[in-house]
C-alpha cells in the first residue's frame, strides 16, 4: 500500500495559462475525491468519482475546471485560463466504495497563479 | 446543507498538559463525524471517526472524541500532549448520502510548547 500520490507537488503559473494535476489513488479504491484548500480554511469538496464515473460536482467547480478518471485508475484535474483566485492547495483522496470508509489523502498540489 | 464550526483557530498548550479542541456541526440529517490531523507539508490523516454506537470514540496517538447529539458537538481530547502533536486539526462531517463527500471546519492549530 503506497498511499495516494499527487503530481506535481508545486506548480507556479501565470494567469491565463492552463494547468493539469494528476492523482494516483490507492490501487483497490473505487472512489476518488478532489478537494481545494485555501490558506486558513479547511478543504472544500470539488468533485468525486466512483470508478470512472464522475458522480457529483460542486458549484465551486466552474466551467474552467474539468476532471477525468479514465479506466477508473488515476485522475486528472485541469484548470483552464487560470486566475489568481485559483491559487490553493488541491487535495486528492481515495476510499473504498462505502461512504463510511476512510478517505486517504494525498500530499496535495500547491498551485500559485501569478 | 451541513456546516462545521471549529471554535478555536489556535490552541497553545504546554507539553504533558491536557487539551480539548472544540467542534460543533449543523445538519438537518444524520451525519458521520471525523477528526483529521495535518502535519506540515503532509496530507490529512484520519485520527478517528464516529459512525454509530458508543458516543466515545478512541483514535490513534491517544486522542479521543465524544459525540454529543443534543449539543451537536464532537470535541477532540487528549489527556497529555507531546511536542509531536503540534499540527493542524480538522473536524469534518459526512451526511448519509451516496456521495460520501465531507464538509470540513476551518481547522485548529495546536501548538505544544516545551
Amino acid at each position: 500500500d503506497t498511499g495516494v500520490s499527487q503530481d506535481p507537488r508545486h506548480k507556479i503559473t501565470k494567469r491565463g495559462q492552463n494547468v493539469t494535476f494528476r492523482c494516483d489513488p490507492i490501487s483497490e479504491h473505487n472512489r476518488l475525491y478532489w478537494y481545494r484548500q485555501t490558506l486558513g480554511q479547511g478543504p472544500e469538496f470539488l468533485t468525486y468519482f466512483q470508478n470512472e464515473a464522475q458522480l457529483e460536482k460542486s458549484r465551486l467547480l466552474s466551467d474552467r475546471f474539468s476532471a477525468e478518471r479514465p479506466k477508473g485508475s488515476f485522475s486528472t484535474l485541469e484548470i483552464q485560463r487560470t486566475e489568481q483566485g485559483d491559487s490553493a492547495m488541491y487535495l486528492c483522496a481515495s476510499s473504498r466504495a462505502g461512504i463510511t470508509d476512510t478517505q486517504y489523502f494525498g500530499p496535495g498540489t500547491r498551485l500559485t497563479v501569478l | 446543507a451541513q456546516s462545521v464550526t471549529q471554535l478555536d483557530s489556535q490552541v497553545p498548550v504546554f507539553e504533558e498538559a491536557p487539551v480539548e479542541l472544540r467542534c460543533n456541526y449543523s445538519s438537518s440529517v444524520s451525519v458521520y463525524l471525523f477528526w483529521y490531523v495535518q502535519y506540515p507539508n503532509q496530507g490529512l490523516q484520519l485520527l478517528l471517526k464516529y459512525l454509530s454506537g458508543s458516543t466515545l470514540v478512541k483514535g490513534i496517538n491517544g486522542f479521543e472524541a465524544e459525540f454529543n447529539k443534543s449539543q451537536t458537538s464532537f470535541h477532540l481530547r487528549k489527556p497529555s500532549v507531546h511536542i509531536s502533536d503540534t499540527a493542524e486539526y480538522f473536524c469534518a462531517v459526512t451526511i448519509n448520502t451516496n456521495a460520501g463527500k465531507s464538509t470540513f471546519g476551518d481547522g485548529t492549530t495546536l501548538t505544544v510548547k516545551p
